[in-house]
């Protein structure tokens, strides 16, 4: 089956770093990938799509340069948070859907836990 | 009114038991429509994928699809320990990003 790797899968660091997720389809090429984040307790929240040569589409109220996103190829997406602080500590999960049209569903990769102290 | 609605739970049944989670919508332009378990700490895994109304089984779990009413199920038979988890429906209008539901947490009792 399809398979999504998602690295680092936890993280702490220090208020005022930057921390950078990588999402990777490890058996097919994925043109859009797709970033979440997911509070305890909740479901998922879209932070934006990521398309493969071109610039991410944000949702509402995600910052952009809070929330850096690049797809530089088929098989790898990366998230940065930049200037972390405390209340950007969560849950983050990225997705991608298999190539084929649109009847394909989106596979996920284990999330990453980010803790910013 | 969120477009997918999803009770939460929680769900809590004996080992063996039917297990019946629901979602209802809103938008009658979603034709894909999925089923995720979601154990803690873990990334969402597709369970179920259907296309419009209809029915589909992949052993113990069966996906129902009920387009008119705007409703989708999904029966978990002779349920398991195993498979108490966070279930979450999805649902697309065609490619692209797929709306959630909040998810059920579901515990099966030894």
């Amino acid at each position: 089956g399809a398979v999504v790797s998602q690295h680092p899968s936890w993280v702490i660091c220090k208020s005022g770093t930057s921390v950078k997720i990588e999402c990777r389809s490890l058996d097919f090429q994925a043109t859009t990938m797709f970033w979440y984040r997911q509070f305890p307790k909740q479901s998922l929240m879209l932070m934006a799509t990521s398309n493969e040569g071109s610039k991410a589409t944000y949702e509402q109220g995600v910052e952009k340069d809070k929330f850096l996103i690049n797809h530089a190829s088929l098989t790898l997406s990366t998230l940065t948070v930049t200037s972390a602080h405390p209340e950007d500590s969560s849950f983050y999960i990225c997705s991608a859907a298999q190539p084929g049209g649109d009847n394909q569903p989106q596979h996920f990769g284990d999330g990453t836990r980010l803790s910013i102290l | 009114q969120k477009e997918v609605e999803q009770d939460p739970g929680p769900l809590s049944v004996p080992e063996g038991a039917i297990v019946s989670l629901n979602c209802t919508y809103s938008n009658s332009a979603f034709q894909y429509f999925m089923w995720y378990r979601q154990y803690s700490r873990k990334g969402p895994e597709l369970l179920m994928y259907t296309y419009s109304s209809g029915n589909k089984e992949d052993g113990r779990f069966t996906a129902q699809v009920d387009k008119s009413s705007k409703y989708i199920s999904l029966f978990i038979r002779d349920s398991q320990p195993s498979d108490s988890a966070t279930y979450l429906c999805a649902m697309r209008r065609g490619a692209g990003k797929s709306t959630f539901g909040d998810g059920t947490t579901l515990t099966v009792k030894p």
